[in-house]
């Protein structure tokens, strides 16, 4: 079955660095998502992503966020400086085009921890 | 504006015994779906079982299946026979059909720690 892969599965960084999180969605999808979970907590929506463009995102996406898809198959979250309350999972996920509201999937995470 | 509630934070279960995860939700979409995922200690999100909105009957997924109440906004996680492997944080979600394009942001509960008991 399609999966979403995430790298690293698990990245330790310093406050104040940059850090980029990897993704390859599923390969016919078209939609590609990010979302947080700091632990303990529910899931939030950061931001989408649709014909190489963002299509929404959330307060929490401020401008220290930036999403790219350099390539054909991958879909990047960078945060530029990273502040120790970015500590959270961050989960990338992606859909088909409209027509099937479960064609949805999430990627196995990556633990950020900002220390 | 979506939202979710799971009203129980934390649930025990007797091994093989079944076990009902509440879930409400509320959206003006005309059409939307709703999910629940498992997410162990490990922390990955496991997707369990969908239901559309206009399904006609409720979803079944092996021992998973979705008491699908639209009335009544109720979209309940059933699991039966439960086993220890069980034991994890489950997130009831929706999805709608709000906005143009596919881009629809699934919104989350806040979880149901379920414990299952030897």
């Amino acid at each position: 079955e399609p999966e979403v892969t995430q790298t690293p599965s698990h990245q330790v960084t310093q406050m104040g660095q940059e850090v980029i999180l990897r993704c390859v969605p599923i390969s016919n999808h078209l939609y590609f998502y990010w979302y947080r979970q700091i632990l303990g907590q529910k899931v939030e929506f950061l931001v989408s992503f649709y014909n190489n463009e963002i299509s929404e995102k959330s307060e929490i996406f401020d401008d220290q966020f930036s999403v790219e898809r350099p390539d054909g198959s991958n879909f990047t979250l960078k945060i530029r400086s990273t502040k120790l309350e970015d500590s959270a999972m961050y989960f990338c996920a992606s859909s088909r085009e409209t027509g099937r509201l479960n064609g949805y999937t999430f990627g196995s995470g990556t633990r950020l921890t900002v220390v | 504006a979506q939202k979710i509630t799971q009203t129980q934070p934390g649930m025990f279960v007797q091994e093989k015994e079944a076990v009902t995860l509440d879930c409400t939700y509320d959206t003006s979409d005309p059409s939307y779906g709703l999910f629940w995922y498992k997410q162990p200690s490990s922390g990955e999100m496991i997707f369990l079982i969908y239901q559309g909105s206009y399904d006609q009957q409720n979803a079944t997924e092996g021992r998973y299946s979705l008491n699908f109440q639209k009335a009544r906004k109720s979209a309940n996680l059933v699991i039966s026979a439960s086993q220890l492997g069980d034991s994890a944080m489950y997130f009831c979600a929706m999805r709608g059909s709000g906005g143009s394009g596919g881009y629809q942001k699934v919104t989350f509960g806040t979880g149901t720690k379920l414990q299952v008991i030897p």
